[in-house]
């Protein structure tokens, strides 16, 4: 079964620095895709980027961009120029299998920026 | 553009007490989903529909849980006799498929607390 595994549960960063935040994933499907999600203190869910598994190009958007080794099965997210309102949880997540309607989470990356 | 909206944004109520979700999804989204988020954990999947079709359904959603999207717009998600354990963020998502990229897009999420 599809399993996502983020082991760093909190992270500091100073702001205006670069931050990595890990995600290794495990899956038996060939093509899938990976999605980073943003949680703030309010809850909603916020989308910040997708990689494809067969994208011959890591997935860039904005400051966020994404570390993607597909041997290693890893998709970190890197966030450049760290602001104080990237401070919250940061979400992977994968398809759980076919199509991308059931997708699970990993427990998630708490972010805190410092001034 | 309007995104996924949900009502009410939170609810206290009492064990035993039935409660009831609302959650409007992007007007032109076909694939409605539901999630559960407890303290600590990454969303867990529930269930989602395609048009007003509910096409699946976790174990986690007990027969106390029932959901509906009777004209393929918004959708409901019910509790009936609520337990201390139902307490958590209930979180809807839509999407539609336009490539072979699909990305869900959340709401701000119900936050439940029983008592």
């Amino acid at each position: 079964a599809q399993k996502i595994t983020q082991t760093q549960p909190g992270m500091f960063v100073q702001e205006k620095e670069a931050v990595t935040l890990d995600c290794t994933y495990d899956t038996s499907d060939q093509s899938y895709g990976l999605f980073w999600y943003k949680q703030p203190s309010s809850g909603e869910m916020i989308f910040l980027i997708y990689q494809g598994s067969y994208d011959e190009q890591n997935a860039t958007e904005g400051r966020y961009s994404l570390n993607f080794q597909k041997a290693r099965k890893s998709a970190n997210l890197v966030i450049s120029a760290s602001q104080l309102g990237d401070s919250a949880m940061y979400f992977c997540a994968i398809p759980i299998s076919g199509g991308y309607q059931k997708v699970t989470f990993g427990i998630g990356t708490k972010l805190q920026v410092i001034p | 553009d309007t995104g996924v909206s949900q009502d009410p944004r939170h609810k206290i109520t009492k064990r035993g007490q039935n409660v009831t979700f609302r959650c409007d999804p992007i007007s032109e989204h076909n694939r409605l989903y539901w999630y559960r988020q407890t303290l600590g954990q990454g969303p867990e999947f529930l269930t989602y529909f395609q048009n007003e079709a509910q096409l699946e359904k976790s174990r986690l959603l007990s027969d106390r849980f029932s959901a509906e999207r009777p004209k393929g717009s918004f959708s409901t998600l019910e509790i009936q006799r609520t337990e201390q354990g139902d307490s958590a963020m209930y979180l809807c998502a839509s999407s539609t498929r336009q490539s072979a990229q699909e990305t869900q897009y959340f709401g701000p999420g119900t936050r439940l607390l029983v008592l």
